[in-house]
C-alpha cells in the first residue's frame, strides 16, 4: 500500500527566508507521481508542483521547487523567498500506478502548517 | 471565470438525516471527484466519475452516494448510514497539466452533525 509521510506538523519561518517542507513516500510501484498542494484558510486546495518518477530533473514552478531524491524516497518542497501569503497548510500527495485520465487516485499526507513571520 | 462551485459552504444536519452537497464545474472537465478531509488527516477519496452516468467507489464510499447525470454536476449525498459524517468535503475535477492529471478543487463544504 502506498503511504505519504509528512513529519513536520507545523513550521515557523521568517519572511524572505527559504523553507523546506519534508515529504517521504513508500511505494512498490515503478511509475508514480508526486504532487504538492497548498490549502489556505479558505479551504481550497491549490496545485503547486508535480514530479514524475521518471523525470530526471527536479520540477520547478516559480518560487517552488521539488527536491526529488528517488533513492531516499523523498520529495521535499522548497519555497524560496517566503512571503506572508505563503502561510497555509501544505500537502504532499502521490498518484497510484495505473491511474489514468479520470482515475487520478491520490494518497495524501497529513500536511504541514507553515506560518510566515513578518 | 472557470472553476468549481461547491454549496453550501456550511451545513448542519441532525442525526438520521440525509444531506446533499452540490458540486458544479464550468471547466469542461470529464473527471470529477469527492474527497473527505478530517482534522489532522490528509484527504481521502469517496467517489470519482470519469464520464457522465458512470462513477466508481473510492476508499471510503460507505454511507455516501453520488450521481453524474450531467458533465458539469457531481452531487454527493451523505446518508444516515454514514457513522461519522462531520467533516470537510472537497470536490475536484481534473485536467492534464504539467505532464500529469492535475486536480482542481472547489472551496469545500463543511458538514456538522448535531
Amino acid at each position: 500500500a502506498q503511504k505519504i509521510t509528512q513529519t513536520q506538523p507545523g513550521m515557523f519561518v521568517q519572511e524572505k527566508e527559504a523553507v523546506t517542507l519534508d515529504c517521504t513516500y513508500d511505494t512498490s510501484d515503478q511509475s508514480y507521481g508526486l504532487f504538492w498542494y497548498k490549502q489556505p484558510s479558505s479551504g481550497e486546495m491549490i496545485f503547486l508542483i508535480y514530479q514524475g518518477s521518471y523525470d530526471e530533473q527536479n520540477a520547478t514552478e516559480g518560487r517552488y521547487s521539488l527536491n526529488f531524491q528517488k533513492a531516499r524516497k523523498s520529495a521535499n518542497l522548497v519555497i524560496s523567498a517566503s512571503q506572508l501569503g505563503d502561510s497555509a497548510m501544505y500537502f504532499c500527495a502521490m498518484r497510484e500506478e495505473g491511474s489514468n485520465f479520470g482515475n487520478e487516485k491520490l494518497t495524501f499526507g497529513t500536511g504541514t502548517r507553515l506560518t510566515i513571520i513578518p | 471565470d472557470g472553476g468549481i462551485t461547491q454549496s453550501p459552504k456550511y451545513l448542519f444536519r441532525k442525526e438520521g438525516q440525509n444531506v446533499t452537497l452540490s458540486c458544479e464545474q464550468n471547466l469542461n472537465h470529464d473527471a470529477m471527484y469527492w474527497y473527505r478531509q478530517d482534522p489532522g488527516q490528509g484527504l481521502r477519496l469517496i467517489y470519482y466519475s470519469q464520464i457522465v452516468n458512470d462513477f466508481q467507489k473510492g476508499d471510503i464510499a460507505e454511507g455516501y452516494s453520488v450521481s453524474r447525470e450531467k458533465k458539469e454536476s457531481f452531487p454527493l449525498t451523505v446518508t444516515s448510514a454514514q457513522k461519522n459524517p462531520t467533516a470537510f468535503y472537497l470536490c475536484a475535477s481534473s485536467i492534464w497539466e504539467s505532464g500529469a492529471n492535475v486536480l482542481t478543487f472547489g472551496a469545500g463544504s463543511r458538514l456538522t452533525v448535531l
